[in-house]
Order: C-alpha cells, then structure tokens, then sequence
C-alpha cells in the first residue's frame, strides 16, 4: 500500500528566506505527483504537476523536482512572502487514484 | 475553463439525520470523480472514486454511500449520520484531452454533526 509522508510537519520562516519542503512515497510506480497549497477553511489549489517521465517542474518562484527510484518529491518556493503561509499538500497518483501527505504547515513572518 | 461547484458550503446537522451533499463540474466531458473527507489537523482520506455514470468505488466501509447520477455530478449521502462523520468533504475531478490525471478541488463542506 501507498505510504506518503511530509516532513517537517510545521515549518516557520522569516520573509525572504526559500523554502523546502519534502514529500517521500513508498511505492515507486506512480504516473504523477502533484502538489497543492491549502488555505485555512478552503479546498486545494494545484500548484505543480510532475510526471512520472519528468524530473521537475517550475513555475514562478516554485519549482518543484521528482526521483522516482527513491520516492522522494521537493518543493522549493523561492524568497518567501507572508502570502506564501498555507498547508502545502502532496500526492502521488497511480491508475487515477490519488494518495495524499498529510501536509507541511507553512508560516512566513513578515 | 473548467470548474467545479459544492454546495452548501457549511451544514450542521444532528445525529440520525440524513445527508446530501452535491458537486457538479463545467467544462469537461468524462472526467473521473471523488469524494475526501478531511479531519481536523489531517491528510485527506479518500472515500469514493468514479470513472463513469454509474460507476462508484468505495474505498472505505462506513454509512456514507455515492451516486453519479449524470457524467459531471457526483452526490454524496448518508442515511444517518454519526458524530464522527463530521468534517471537511472535499469533491475533486481529474482528467482531460491529453490523459494528465491532474487533480481539481471544489471548495468544500464544512459538515458538523451535533
């Protein structure tokens, strides 16, 4: 069974500083992994989509890579703002189902 | 552009009512369709998962239950509900032209179960 986990849990950083956040999976036959930013009380908002054939993928200050063979995923958000403070979610998808982290907690003091 | 659309937003409801919980998605044709629930301070947990009208897999035994009534609605019930079934109900879709499973999420149901 699919096992993916985000670490750390909570993240706090000063305004300016990059962020890294890590997201492992267990089993290495997925077609994408995905990532997501929730806000508090709302749904998810997809940021990054990376294919099994693909080993990043950027858009603005995200860019986010993907090694299969050992089932780790990083998110890096480049000099972080107050707005960047969210959950950041990922998951992994095989055959059209999804398996989600249970997310890192991201605060960025101003 | 696609989009996807829950509603109600917030329900409270007491224990042994019944529960209906509606997502309907525009701008695609066949997409698939699921149902999260996300507890407070966790990941989602996927509930239901459907490639077709008609076509429903559950991927947890409780008294919730899925219907696909036409090709971009997907309904969530309950008979009656528990207190543990309170939560987030998260409804997303995933598909498209070139087979990217790329996933989108509604904007939720807060659901309280008093």
């Amino acid at each position: 069974k699919q096992e993916v986990t985000q670490i750390p849990a909570a993240l706090s950083v000063p305004e300016g500083e990059n962020l890294v956040l890590n997201c492992s999976f267990t089993d290495s036959a997925i077609y994408n992994l995905q990532w997501f930013r929730q806000d508090p009380g709302k749904g998810l908002t997809s940021l990054l989509l990376i294919q099994s054939s693909q080993r990043e993928q950027t858009s603005g200050r995200l860019n986010a890579s993907l090694d299969k063979s050992s089932g780790r995923s990083t998110l890096y958000i480049a000099a972080s703002q107050p707005g960047d403070s969210a959950t950041y979610l990922c998951a992994v998808e095989s055959w059209g189902k999804f398996q989600f982290g249970a997310g890192t907690q991201v605060v960025v003091t101003p | 552009s696609q989009t996807i659309h829950q509603w109600p937003a917030t329900l409270v409801q007491p224990v042994g009512s019944p529960l209906s919980l509606e997502c309907t998605v525009e701008g695609t044709s066949n997409p698939n369709l699921y149902w999260y629930r996300q507890a407070a301070g966790r990941g989602l947990q996927l509930l239901f998962y459907s490639v077709g009208i008609g076509q429903i897999s559950s991927e947890v035994p409780q008294n919730l239950s899925a219907s696909r009534p036409q090709d971009r609605q997907f309904i969530l019930s309950s008979k009656k509900l528990l207190l543990s079934d309170s939560g987030f109900y998260l409804c997303a879709w995933s598909g498209g032209p070139e087979g990217l499973y790329e996933q989108y999420f509604g904007p939720g149901t807060r659901l309280t179960v008093t």
